[in-house]
C-alpha cells in the first residue's frame, strides 16, 4: 500500500490555460475526495465520489471545474480557463466508508 | 453552517514540554472528528480519529479528547520533540446521511525549540 498518490506535484500555468490533476487513491478505498487549500487556511471541500459516482459537490466548484472517477479507481480534476484565484494546493483524499481520511501530498497550482 | 476554530494560531514551546492544542466547533451534530498534521508544502497526515460516541483516542505520545456537547476537542502532545514542529489541523464530519465533507479549522502552527 503506497498511500494516496497525486500528480503532478506542482503545476505552473498561464491564465486561461486548462490544467488536469490526477489522484490515485489507496487501492481498497471506495471513497475519494478533493479539497483545495490556500495559504494559511484549512482545506475546503470541493467534491466527493463513492466508487464512480460523484455524490457531493461544493458551491466552490464552479462550472470551470470538473472531476471524474472512471471505473471507481483514479480520479482527475480539470480546471478550464484558469484564473489567478485558482492558485492553491489541490488535495486528494480517500477512505473506506465514512472513516478516517488519508490525504495525498497535494498538487500545487500556480497561475501566472 | 459548521465553523471550526483553532486556538492558538501559533505556539512555540521548548523541547520536552507537554502541550495542548484546542479545537472548537459550533454545531455539535458531528459524526466524527479527525486531527491531522501538515508539514510545510506537504499534504495532511492523519493523527487520530474520534467517533462521536468516543471520549478520547490515544496514539503514542498523542491523546485526543472530544466533548461533543460543548463543541470542543483537545490534542495533547506529551514530551514534545523538534520533529513535532508542524501545523496541526482538526476537522469535523457532519452527522446524518448524505454529507461527507469535512470542515477544517485554520490550524495551529507548532514550533518546538531544541
Amino acid at each position: 500500500d503506497t498511500g494516496v498518490s497525486q500528480d503532478p506535484r506542482h503545476k505552473i500555468t498561464k491564465r486561461g490555460q486548462n490544467v488536469t490533476f490526477r489522484c490515485d487513491p489507496i487501492s481498497e478505498h471506495n471513497r475519494l475526495y478533493w479539497y483545495r487549500q490556500t495559504l494559511g487556511q484549512g482545506p475546503e471541500f470541493l467534491t466527493y465520489f463513492q466508487n464512480e459516482a460523484q455524490l457531493e459537490k461544493s458551491r466552490l466548484l464552479s462550472d470551470r471545474f470538473s472531476a471524474e472517477r472512471p471505473k471507481g479507481s483514479f480520479s482527475t480534476l480539470e480546471i478550464q480557463r484558469t484564473e489567478q484565484g485558482d492558485s492553491a494546493m489541490y488535495l486528494c483524499a480517500s477512505s473506506l466508508d465514512p472513516g478516517e481520511l488519508f490525504f495525498g501530498e497535494g498538487s500545487r497550482l500556480t497561475v501566472l | 453552517k459548521q465553523e471550526v476554530t483553532q486556538i492558538p494560531a501559533a505556539l512555540s514551546v521548548p523541547e520536552g514540554e507537554n502541550l495542548v492544542l484546542n479545537c472548537s466547533f459550533t454545531d455539535s451534530a458531528i459524526y466524527n472528528l479527525q486531527w491531522f498534521r501538515q508539514d510545510p508544502g506537504k499534504g495532511l497526515t492523519s493523527l487520530l480519529l474520534i467517533q462521536s460516541s468516543q471520549r478520547e483516542q490515544t496514539s503514542g505520545r498523542l491523546n485526543a479528547s472530544l466533548d461533543k456537547s460543548s463543541g470542543r476537542s483537545t490534542l495533547y502532545i506529551a514530551a514534545s520533540q523538534p520533529g513535532d514542529s508542524a501545523t496541526y489541523l482538526c476537522a469535523v464530519r457532519p452527522q446524518g446521511a448524505g454529507s461527507y465533507q469535512l470542515t477544517f479549522g485554520k490550524g495551529t502552527k507548532l514550533s518546538v525549540i531544541p
